[in-house]
């Protein structure tokens, strides 16, 4: 199965604590994506990564941080800078290649800080 | 903020009644999406307007796009209770690497 799947779905974080969410596609796609979603709000992009070993950081990017070592993989950090990280996060793929440029989401992972 | 707009925030119909939903957006694009949100979930894309074209189908989905009112809207025909959902739209960056969503309608179906 082709697909994009992110991990925990469910994760707890302490205050003052760093936490690291997955993301892993088998797409072949190019285009990596983070996003946090608040309740009741629209997607807010945290950063984005073109090409391994290469990102951009999206409008708000403060507090986070990412890799991209592998095509398939893009993990982002939660560190402990990030003063509201209380949210549901999204990752997303898609193939630069062509006009058709649609996303492919994961299932997200819902990160709250006690 | 390039965010789109999406109204109505929330919309109830009945079930075989048409929704409408609309978006507008702030600056030139390549191309607008929409997509589907089930509570809890990750986006599902739906389809995919370009900016050169004004009306799309895909099955019970018809969108339109107003370049020079920067707007489209999203037409549901003949609802189902399935349909229950958030709807959003997306613009595409100048450069057509990021993606800016708007703030979403909630639709729900009522059986």
């Amino acid at each position: 199965d082709g697909g994009i799947t992110q991990s925990p779905k469910y994760l707890f974080r302490k205050e003052g604590q760093n936490v690291t969410l997955s993301c892993e596609q088998n797409l072949n796609h190019d285009a990596m994506y983070w996003y946090r979603q608040d309740p009741g709000q629209g997607l807010r992009l945290i950063y984005y990564s073109q090409i391994v070993n290469d990102f951009q950081k999206g409008d708000i990017a403060e507090g986070y941080s990412v890799s991209r070592e592998k095509k398939e993989s893009f993990p982002l950090t939660v560190t402990s800078a990030q003063k509201n990280p209380t949210a549901f996060y999204l990752c997303a793929s898609s193939t630069l290649r062509g006009r058709r440029n649609e996303q492919f989401f994961g299932p997200g992972t819902r990160l709250t800080v006690l | 903020s390039q965010q789109g707009e999406e109204d109505p925030q929330a919309l109830s119909i009945q079930e075989g009644e048409n929704a409408t939903m609309n978006c507008s957006y702030k600056t030139s694009i390549n191309n607008l999406q929409w997509y589907r949100q089930n509570s809890g979930r990750g986006l599902v894309h739906l389809i995919l307007i370009r900016s050169n074209e004004r009306e799309k189908h895909s099955g019970r989905l018809r969108v339109t796009l107003d370049t020079s009112k920067k707007s489209s809207s999203l037409l549901i025909t003949a609802s189902r209770a399935a349909d229950t959902a958030s709807y959003f739209c997306a613009t595409d960056s100048n450069t057509g690497n990021q993606f800016y969503f708007g703030t979403g309608t909630s639709l729900t179906v009522i059986p």
